[in-house]
């Protein structure tokens, strides 16, 4: 069974400073995809990044960018440069290969970005 | 390109009353997603249909909740009777590609808040 773990229930961090999310995940798929989303107050689900269990390669997007350790089935968020409109629940996600294309999501953290 | 549209956006209703949500995914988009969010914690995916077929509906209360994809278009997913913990915001999500797609992001709907009183 698939499973994603996100450990921190809220953060906070400085404008202008960088913060990391941490997201864990438990898949036997041999092949698989993690996904980050951004929910704001507002309730919409905004993609932010996706990153392929056999890129070689960390993804980025822009201020975004994940930090893929693969022994150690993390997938760690990381903002650069943070800014007041970032505050917001963020979500990791994960759909495995063999799982119907299932896409599960972990319970959240919530950043909050202070001036 | 128009988005994922859902449709009402608020809902209250009593306990044991019944109610529907309505989802139109993204044009031409095989995979269709409900997910239930309850406050406070992450969405948990209650059916998957790709085109009109259900392709995982393992977290679904069957007793009470049922969804239905039209023409391999629309869905509709309906709650009889509501209970006091079916309290949530309930997304529609849909991908553009069916099967082995692992990097085909999802799209999602505003999603339908229901309050069950």
């Amino acid at each position: 069974a698939q499973k994603i773990t996100q450990t921190q229930p809220g953060m906070f961090v400085q404008e202008k400073e960088a913060v990391t999310l941490d997201c864990t995940y438990d898949t036997s798929d041999p092949s698989y995809g993690l996904f980050w989303y951004k929910q704001p107050s507002s309730g919409e689900m905004i993609f932010l990044i996706y990153q392929g269990s056999y890129d070689q390669q960390n993804a980025t997007e822009g201020r975004y960018s994940l930090n893929f350790q693969k022994a150690r089935k993390s997938a760690n968020l990381v903002i650069s440069a943070s800014q007041l409109g970032d505050s917001a629940m963020y979500f990791c996600a994960m759909r495995g290969s063999y799982n119907t294309d299932k896409l599960i999501f972990g319970t959240g953290t919530r950043l909050q970005v202070f001036p | 390109e128009a988005g994922v549209a859902q449709s009402p956006r608020y809902k209250i209703i009593e306990k044991r009353q019944s109610v529907a949500f309505w989802c139109n995914p993204i044009s031409g988009h095989a995979t269709l997603y409900w997910y239930q969010q309850i406050l406070g914690q992450g969405p948990k995916l209650l059916i998957q249909f790709q085109n009109n077929g259900v392709v995982d509906d393992s977290q679904l209360p069957k007793d009470r909740f049922s969804a239905e994809r039209l023409k391999g278009v629309d869905s509709t997913l309906k709650i009889q009777p509501a209970k006091l913990e079916d309290s949530a915001v309930y997304l529609c999500a849909s991908s553009p590609f069916g099967g082995q797609q692992l990097a085909a992001e999802a799209f999602f709907g505003q999603g339908t808040r229901l309050t069950v009183v």
